[in-house]
């Protein structure tokens, strides 16, 4: 079993869809990372996370650090979110990422 | 734009080579990576370096070395190139704390033929 789970492992949604994409970890972490990856192959920080909740425009992520478990929502959907997201966690004990295999979002106009 | 930067962007070349996979980052940051992704899958640590002469391999075994000479620069080295390290290279940086982002370069998708 991964440290790190992502589900779903694929997802399809229509523009203006709310979307959510869970990640659950088995580890003990000092931080979560969700991270955006386009078809060119390059990685942005979308968030990083210890506690609580964040938001970046229509981009809302939130961690149960006593559940180990976060979320990323998207809301109002757009073609252009259309890109792997992924969940990573920073190891407490080894300061090391972890990284989930992603989620494949295809938005569709 | 991007603060971190790899070069090539693609590299395709014949086994037995030696190459040289660049990143540069100009955040002064001490903390850089390198990560291996393959199609579909997860990334996965190959060296991270906390500073200057300081090395380290990371998790997944690679026949790559690193070095850090400059705190800017952190290139990654095959000796012999063979098929099985056809893989997408990805580099990133942070600073020290447990608060600070990665921040990513476009990587480089090296194809050994």
């Amino acid at each position: 079993k991964n440290e790190v789970e992502q589900s779903p492992q694929n997802l399809t949604a229509q523009e203006g869809e709310f979307i959510t994409i869970n990640c659950s970890y088995s580890v003990g972490i000092s931080a979560l990372h969700w991270l955006q990856q386009h078809p060119g192959g390059g990685i942005v920080s979308l968030f990083m996370l210890s506690s609580g909740k964040k938001k970046h425009g229509r981009l809302i992520a939130t961690i149960n650090i006593q559940e180990k478990h976060s979320s990323l929502h998207i809301t109002a959907s757009h073609p252009r979110d259309s890109a792997v997201y992924i969940c990573a966690v920073r190891s407490y004990n080894t300061d090391k990422l972890i990284f989930g295999t992603g989620t494949r979002l295809q938005v569709f106009p | 734009e991007a603060d971190i930067y790899q070069t090539p962007r693609y590299l395709v070349i014949g086994t037995g080579k030696k190459i040289t996979l660049e990143c540069s980052q100009t955040m002064g940051h001490d903390k850089m990576y390198w990560y291996q992704q393959d199609p579909g899958m997860e990334l996965h640590l190959i060296h991270y370096s906390y500073g200057v002469n300081s090395t380290e391999k990371g998790d997944l075994s690679s026949e790559s070395t690193v070095s850090r000479i400059r705190t800017e620069h952190f290139p990654l080295t095959l000796e012999s190139a063979r098929p099985s390290h056809t893989s997408q290279y990805l580099c990133a940086s942070s600073e020290w704390g447990d608060n600070s982002p990665l921040h990513f370069g476009n990587g480089t998708r090296l194809t050994v033929t």
